[in-house]
């Protein structure tokens, strides 16, 4: 969706190095979804981020929500090829239904 | 926990057919949720359903596509007839509580849609 920009579309590290997937919306997020898609799977849900400066971590990754709620960030630490597949990120553009619209992807390759 | 089930995996057909996705939700789930994912659009809501009613269905693409949701157990996509643009990966998704709720959306493995 334009209404919500991810970037890089695409991805390569080496492991062992970090790096940073951004989502970016014109509006306000009412929440912000970060999932992961193998090939040939469906999405996995990864974190779920609602207020202004919000932060959470799953093992090696974390995701932020800026102040605004325009913009979040996904950070993987210490990649891993484990790490590699599509980061789609989700959001919510109202207050109402939980309908979510879902940004490009970006598909992370991990290379040993 | 099963997760969300959907049927078939895989459906190759020739166009002009009809073409039925099934999807069961996750049990005590009220929202359903149809998703349609190619490489050009991406990954885009069709249609979804609270406690069985439809709420909104504006990312039906057109009324050659139909979906039910007869029970809260069970819902079908239907495409008749079916074109070769309509070949994509559909997921189902569920949500627990009501669709007013920030829950995440559980998906499904997906159906893989090939239209010759």
């Amino acid at each position: 969706s334009q209404e919500l920009e991810q970037s890089p579309q695409s991805l390569i590290v080496q492991e062992g190095k970090n790096l940073t997937i951004n989502c970016t919306s014109s509006k306000t997020l009412y929440g912000l979804y970060w999932y992961k898609q193998k090939y040939g799977e469906g999405l996995i849900f990864l974190m779920m981020l609602q207020k202004g400066g919000e932060e959470k971590s799953h093992e090696k990754i974390t995701a932020k929500l800026d102040e605004k709620k325009q913009q979040s960030s996904l950070h993987i630490t210490a990649s891993q090829p484990s790490h590699a597949g599509i980061y789609l990120c989700g959001a919510r553009l109202s207050g109402g239904y939980n309908k979510l619209i879902f940004g490009a992807g970006t598909r992370l390759a991990v290379h040993p | 926990d099963a997760g969300v089930i959907q049927s078939p995996r895989h459906e190759v057909t020739e166009m002009g057919q009809e073409v039925t996705l099934r999807c069961k939700p996750i049990s005590g789930h009220n929202s359903l949720f149809w998703y349609r994912q190619t490489m050009m659009r991406g990954l885009e809501l069709l249609i979804y359903f609270n406690n069985n009613v439809p709420i909104d269905d504006s990312g039906m693409p057109e009324d050659r596509f139909s979906a039910k949701m007869p029970n809260a157990s069970f819902s079908t996509l239907k495409i008749q007839p079916s074109e070769p643009r309509d070949s994509a990966v559909y997921f189902c998704a569920s949500s627990p509580q009501g669709a007013l709720s920030v829950n995440e959306q559980f998906f499904g493995p997906g159906t893989r849609l090939t239209v010759l």
